[in-house]
């Protein structure tokens, strides 16, 4: 497929445990963005990487999250043990370089993050 | 810090209506998206815009730098139109750090 691809769609976690989302951006897209969307809140900024430059982590709402992005493409979204306020929708989302001019942000459907 | 403004929150129109949805910010801007987010909860970007105006179909979107305004417009609007629609800006150096907006349910009924 030529669109974002995220995994899992669905993760019920157990309060405490990690997890780990996962995003293919599309092929030769040299920015990835992840976003969360929490119930009943409007969508909030994560992290943004933008081909080798050190990624932008200042949306990061604690250091129980973090986020690698190997060899320019695949990225993955760990939250270490995970809190009920975790539950969000985490959006990620790719550019063919910086969100800016005409480079619109195509995005994933989402993994929607359950904590119990 | 950035704020972002839409409104309205909520809008009902009937079928063939024109409709604008507004957004307001706080400080100067490098760049202003506008996206439709489905029922399903799919995003799909409409509009990245810095200046002026574009169109894409029925829609226009609009910006006024000196404002800090935006405006989203839909003309001979449909049912397949029925989404929530979210302004988000970019500013100082990171382009990918998106402040939103809460998003303007729109609902078109035939």
């Amino acid at each position: 497929g030529a669109g974002v691809s995220q995994s899992p769609s669905n993760k019920v976690t157990e309060k405490g445990k990690d997890v780990e989302l996962r995003c293919d951006p599309i092929s030769g897209h040299t920015a990835l963005y992840w976003y969360r969307q929490s119930l009943g809140q409007g969508l909030e900024f994560l992290i943004y990487f933008q081909g080798n430059s050190a990624p932008d982590k200042s949306g990061l709402p604690s250091d129980r999250f973090s986020a690698e992005r190997t060899g320019g493409s695949v990225s993955t979204l760990t939250i270490q043990r995970t809190q009920q306020e975790d539950s969000a929708v985490y959006l990620c989302a790719s550019s063919t370089r910086d969100s800016s001019y005409n480079s619109p942000l195509h995005f994933g459907n989402g993994t929607r993050l359950t904590v119990t | 810090k950035n704020e972002v403004e839409q409104s309205p929150q909520n809008l009902t129109a009937q079928e063939g209506e024109f409709i604008t949805i507004n957004c307001s910010y706080s400080v100067g801007i490098s760049a202003l998206h506008w996206l439709q987010q489905h029922p399903g909860g799919g995003i799909v970007s409409l509009f990245m815009l810095s200046s002026g105006k574009k169109k894409h179909g029925r829609l226009i979107a609009t910006i006024n730098i000196q404002e800090k305004h935006s405006s989203l417009h839909i003309t001979a609007s449909h049912p397949r139109d029925s989404a929530v629609y979210i302004c988000a800006v970019a500013y100082g150096g990171s382009q990918g750090n998106l402040i939103f907006g809460k998003g303007t349910k729109l609902s078109v009924k035939p």
